[in-house]
């Protein structure tokens, strides 16, 4: 079955605590994308990555970080978590394809972090 | 920069009537166009996507919508809602130009009254 599986779905944190959201797909999928959901402001996205080794910043990537060492995982690292990163977190991967690859975007559940 | 915009937060309405949520996109040259459900604690699923041809595009659950180039909008209609219709959609554009990001909308709260 087609999966983006994130963890943790939920989260509970101090400021200035180092954490990782994991994410992984099991699709094969080139690109892989961060989003932060958040009331009225809909999704924006964080970093998103078209491959191994290669990532790029989002609209919102201030105070994160991604890394993507292999194609199935794309962790999502917050250094020094502030209250203001207090979110609805998705992760999504695609297939690139020789277009931008958008033919179909899989959700994972979503991990909510609160940042007291 | 490139900006989405749904008009409507929340829309309020009675099973059986019309649907029709309005997303308008900045001038951003070629798009992609998509609109994305979530229904109550589950994550985003697509419901129909416009790349090229046909400006009227169909989706699934009897969603349609229709791309107006000439007024940078894509507007999501339902003919007649149904209960489990209750969720927040989102629209989503992929601007080109601006490589391979997709930008959403704020999203609009639908609730569908039985």
């Amino acid at each position: 079955e087609a999966q983006v599986t994130q963890n943790p779905r939920y989260l509970i944190t101090v400021t200035g605590k180092k954490l990782t959201v994991t994410c992984s797909q099991n699709m094969n999928h080139e690109y892989m994308s961060w989003y932060r959901q958040d009331p009225g402001l809909g999704l924006r996205q964080i970093y998103y990555s078209m491959n191994v080794e290669v990532t790029d910043k989002g609209d919102v990537p201030e105070g994160y970080k991604v890394s993507r060492k292999e194609k199935r995982n794309f962790p999502l690292i917050l250094e020094s978590p502030s209250p203001n990163q207090t979110s609805l977190y998705f992760c999504a991967s695609s297939s690139s394809g020789t277009q931008l690859g958008f033919n179909t975007i899989y959700f994972g559940e979503g991990s909510w972090l609160t940042v007291v | 920069a490139q900006s989405v915009s749904q008009h409507n937060h929340h829309v309020i309405l009675s099973e059986a009537a019309s649907l029709e949520l309005g997303c308008n996109y900045s001038y951003g040259g070629t798009v992609n166009l998509f609109w994305y459900v979530q229904y109550p604690g589950q994550h985003l699923q697509l419901l129909l996507k416009y790349f090229s041809g046909d400006p009227l595009v169909k989706g699934i659950k009897g969603f349609e919508a229709e791309f107006i180039k000439s007024k940078f909008s894509f507007n999501l209609r339902k003919p007649s809602v149904q209960w489990s219709d209750t969720a927040e959609y989102f629209c989503a554009v992929n601007f080109k130009a601006a490589g391979n990001k997709l930008t959403f909308g704020g999203g609009t709260r639908v609730l569908v009254k039985p």
